[in-house]
């Protein structure tokens, strides 16, 4: 079956500019994680959503980031008035069930470069 | 202190040569230990799992977890060009809602 996909694959912006990337999940996946990958670094945890239930935001950076996932499907994930920090790449998964035992299968993530 | 360390390399090895890839942590409530496989422009794959302490063999892969010293290793045996990639390590404990990564090791083995 069709794993995790991202959109776009890369994208180059200029400061200041907002940025949506888009994930969709692996079908009948009910959590869903972002995390961001900079250079040189481990993956850091941004936004979990599990079902209908509250998102998990405490990962966010700051209020220019924000994320929407209508039920289990597509999330998408906003960065506004973008910054040179925030290139980075971008992963999304999906797991099962929301205990963390579960396999998590991660997308090619979305490659950001604020010029 | 960041809560996982993980040595980033580069690491080159020969073929058929064993490697041993590290990482250390500080929160002792982690239980769930995992390593992560990243080829380059790809996103990481569930290569080990283990819960709490012991070790776990998978073909030519070995997951080691010691609690006691807040360290765990992944060990592949009989390395190969194809296992050439990042290789992350990851953990997690009961209740959270996230894993915690480290770096990555960047590992070459050389035909």
């Amino acid at each position: 079956g069709a794993g995790v996909s991202q959109s776009p694959s890369n994208k180059v912006t200029e400061k200041g500019k907002d940025v949506e990337l888009r994930c969709d999940p692996i079908s009948g996946h009910t959590a869903l994680y972002w995390y961001r990958q900079r250079l040189g670094q481990g993956l850091e945890f941004l936004i979990y959503f599990q079902g209908n239930s509250a998102p998990d935001k405490s990962g966010l950076p700051s209020d220019r980031f924000s994320a929407e996932r209508t039920g289990e499907s597509v999330s998408t994930l906003t960065i506004q008035r973008t910054q040179q920090e925030d290139s980075a790449v971008y992963l999304c998964a999906s797991s099962l069930e929301v205990a963390l035992q579960e396999t998590q299968y991660f997308g090619p993530g979305t490659r950001l470069l604020v010029l | 202190q960041k809560e996982v360390e993980q040595d980033p390399g580069p690491l080159s090895v020969p073929e058929g040569a064993i490697v041993s890839l590290n990482c250390t942590y500080s929160n002792s409530a982690f239980q769930y230990f995992m390593w992560y496989r990243q080829y380059s422009r790809k996103g990481p794959e569930l290569l080990m799992y283990t819960y709490s302490s012991g070790n776990k063999e998978d073909g030519r892969f070995t997951a080691q977890v010691d609690k006691s010293s807040k360290y765990i290793s992944l060990f592949i045996r009989d390395s190969q060009p194809s296992d050439s990639a990042t290789y992350l390590c990851a953990m997690t404990q009961t209740g959270a809602n996230n894993l915690f990564f480290g770096t990555g090791t960047r590992l070459t083995v050389i035909p």
